[in-house]
């Protein structure tokens, strides 16, 4: 595809259900990016994958929060009984050298 | 740790005026870029313009140019000739620079209003 593509757009989950996020990356960027963006803020990164390896995951918030890109391309960010305080907006983004090249996001809401 | 901080939350302007926004950063590295991003309410992040920081020279990218000074951390945004499309979240973002791709760093982000 031409950009980065997240889905799904949307995601309500009651407290405590698990959630999967997908980002496909554009083809051929070694580079992937998990952000976090709460409302009225700016991103802050989770995780980061340089094809299938995960190099730095020194921003996931807890162990309820896994992310992984098995083939170094589409990746899944997992949260795992999903509290409040989780509700934001996840950012995707990939780069082959030193642009970052965002997807539209997913809207997490933890009811 | 690198921090970068937006001091201005909101700002308003006319179309077809120019506007500054403000960003400084902290850091110990020498090698880095700086970028401006704008986030519409569509959340797509679009890159605006960056700059390498061993580079002296502004950037500019048509209506939008940076004011750059490394000694004082600072790196504004200034945009000419305002339209209405320029309604958006503005965030300044800092990356380090060692080869290849790394995480960025966010400032908090301000949001522009540009008025008919």
């Amino acid at each position: 595809g031409a950009g980065v593509s997240q889905s799904p757009r949307y995601k309500v989950a009651k407290r405590g259900q698990d959630v999967a996020l997908r980002c496909d990356p554009i083809s051929g960027h070694v580079s992937l990016f998990w952000y976090q963006q709460a409302l009225g803020q700016g991103p802050e990164f989770l995780t980061y994958f340089q094809n299938e390896a995960q190099l730095d995951k020194s921003g996931l918030p807890s162990d309820r929060f896994f992310a992984e890109r098995p083939e170094g391309s589409v990746s899944t960010l997992k949260i795992q009984r999903t509290q409040q305080e989780d509700s934001a907006v996840y950012l995707c983004a990939s780069s082959i050298w030193d642009e970052q090249f965002f997807g539209p996001g997913t809207r997490l809401t933890v009811l | 740790a690198q921090t970068v901080t937006q001091s201005q939350p909101e700002m308003s302007v006319q179309e077809a005026e120019t506007v500054t926004l403000s960003c400084t950063y902290d850091t110990s590295e020498n090698n880095y870029y700086l970028f401006w991003y704008k986030q519409p309410p569509s959340r797509q992040m679009i890159l605006v313009i960056r700059q390498e920081a061993y580079k002296q020279q502004n950037a500019t990218e048509n209506r939008f140019s940076v004011n750059f000074q490394k000694a004082a951390k600072s790196f504004s945004l200034k945009i000419s000739d305002s339209q209405l499309g320029d309604t958006a979240m503005y965030f300044c973002a800092f990356m380090k620079h060692e080869g290849g791709s790394e995480k960025l760093v966010f400032g908090k982000g301000m949001k522009l209003t540009v008025n008919p």
